[in-house]
């Protein structure tokens, strides 16, 4: 295990809506990245937040938007749902400032959206 | 458009056989690179990084970097069925924005 933490593990929403999923960061890690992952392709970078502060985005719209907190666990929110919307959604957290760059990965939150 | 590319797959081995995986990316100016193995239904698991030009062995797999050619392998050897998964291939750009491959799937067979 990584000590990220996950929710909801699993949820079904309905076009249109929103949803807001949640992340708790390994003890230490100062730093989360969100990343989106669809059946049979690779996690795909959403954003990354440092010091409760956007620093790095991916090609996401804004409709994908986000918080870090100052005990630095994070929220992934997504207005206005879209089918395609539908995947796992993948929360790292890392040691900004570490050499080595390692991405822990939490369980994952999969987003069914009808 | 930094890429990685990787082969999709499957690609399958007999048991106890050298599985060789393959990746190759597109921005020269990556610094750190790693392969994850990702099972069915469950989120990717740091197995190996690598830095500079080269192999690196840690049990059963080397990884092997070559910046001149923006190619990195994964080598597992004596393939075990429990080995069957998904292995992406991610580069660390600067800051710490990953790329990830779209993942080799592995199947070992009994």
């Amino acid at each position: 295990e990584t000590g990220v933490t996950q929710s909801p593990t699993h949820l079904i929403k309905t076009r249109g809506q929103q949803v807001t999923l949640r992340c708790s960061s390994q003890s230490g890690h100062n730093t989360v990245s969100w990343y989106q992952q669809a059946l049979g392709q690779g996690p795909q970078f959403i954003f990354q937040y440092y010091r409760e502060e956007e620093n790095g985005r991916g090609n996401f719209p804004p409709r994908f938007s986000g918080l870090q907190f100052p005990n630095y666990s994070s929220e992934l929110n997504v207005n206005a749902l879209e089918l395609d919307d539908s995947a796992l959604y993948l929360c790292a957290s890392s040691l900004s400032g570490d050499h080595t760059g390692e991405l822990f990965f939490g369980e994952g939150s999969r987003l069914t959206v009808l | 458009q930094k890429e990685v590319e990787q082969n999709s797959g499957p690609l399958s081995v007999p048991e106890g056989a050298i599985a060789s995986l393959n990746c190759t990316y597109s921005d020269r100016g990556s610094q750190s690179f790693f392969w994850y193995r990702q099972y069915s239904g469950k989120s990717p698991e740091l197995i190996m990084s690598i830095y500079s030009n080269g192999d690196k062995e840690d049990g059963r797999f080397t990884a092997q970097l070559n910046k001149a050619s923006q190619y990195v392998s994964l080598l597992i050897r004596d393939s075990q069925p429990s080995d069957s998964a998904t292995y992406l291939c991610a580069v660390r750009l600067y800051g710490q924005n990953f790329v990830f491959g779209p993942g080799t799937r592995l199947s070992v067979l009994p």
